[in-house]
């Protein structure tokens, strides 16, 4: 079962565009984290966020977390093509494994 | 230093048939998870191990199972498969003992029942 769910399910933007996908969970947490999957292949871990951080930057990435609305933001900004790509939330649940929610497919055209 | 590597990459089976998929994780780190990908279910666990040992498992039937060896290799097999089991299993390889730290994952193997 999905503890995440990411929104929206499906974006399209023009490169150099900022990319905003949102995921919400269910139950609380100790982190959550960001994967990024490229068609068909495997996850790459993009960022973790603790629960008693607010914000989070990496590069071009920028991750926020509301424990209170339960929520997360990923934020990706001046998108390239090469970001087109399937992106995931994870949660840690009991903290006993990862659980991923839905996925956002963003598609970024040149 | 190598990834995690998933053989084989693709395979087709029939139904009944059984396979088993391997995974090597990233040298030193001795948790392995294995996850089953589909459009309509999405990213679903199945289950993961530590130093040879299943510390969680996902909601999948007993046709589901899995091992891991000494050197943290790991296999998982299917029995009596159905068409419903055609899907990307993915391995992830973990460096702490916590199941919710980083995963590193495999680029893994697509199987297809016919």
């Amino acid at each position: 079962s999905q503890q995440g769910e990411e929104d929206p399910q499906a974006l399209s933007i023009q490169e150099g565009e900022n990319a905003t996908m949102n995921c919400s969970y269910k139950t609380s947490i100790n982190n959550l984290q960001w994967y990024r999957q490229n068609s068909g292949r495997g996850l790459v871990h993009l960022i973790l966020i603790r629960s008693n951080e607010r914000e989070k930057h990496s590069g071009r990435l920028r991750v926020t977390l509301d424990t209170s609305k339960k929520s997360s933001s990923l934020l990706i900004t001046a998108s390239r093509a090469a970001d087109t790509a399937s992106y995931f939330c994870a949660t840690d649940r009991d903290t006993d494994k990862l659980i991923f929610g839905t996925g956002t497919r963003l598609q970024v055209f040149p | 230093k190598a990834g995690v590597t998933q053989t084989p990459r693709y395979l087709i089976k029939t139904r009944g048939q059984q396979v088993t998929l391997s995974c090597s994780p990233i040298s030193g780190h001795r948790s392995v998870s294995w996850y089953q990908q589909t459009p309509g279910q999405g990213l679903q666990f199945l289950f993961e191990y530590f130093s040879e040992t299943q510390r969680n498992k996902g909601n999948f039937p007993g046709r589901f199972s899995g091992r891991q060896f000494s050197n943290s290799r790991s296999e998982m097999n299917v029995s009596t498969l159905e068409l419903g089991d055609s899907a990307l299993y993915l391995c992830a390889s973990g460096i702490a003992a916590s199941l919710t730290g980083e995963l590193f994952f495999g680029e893994g193997s697509r199987l297809t029942v016919l």
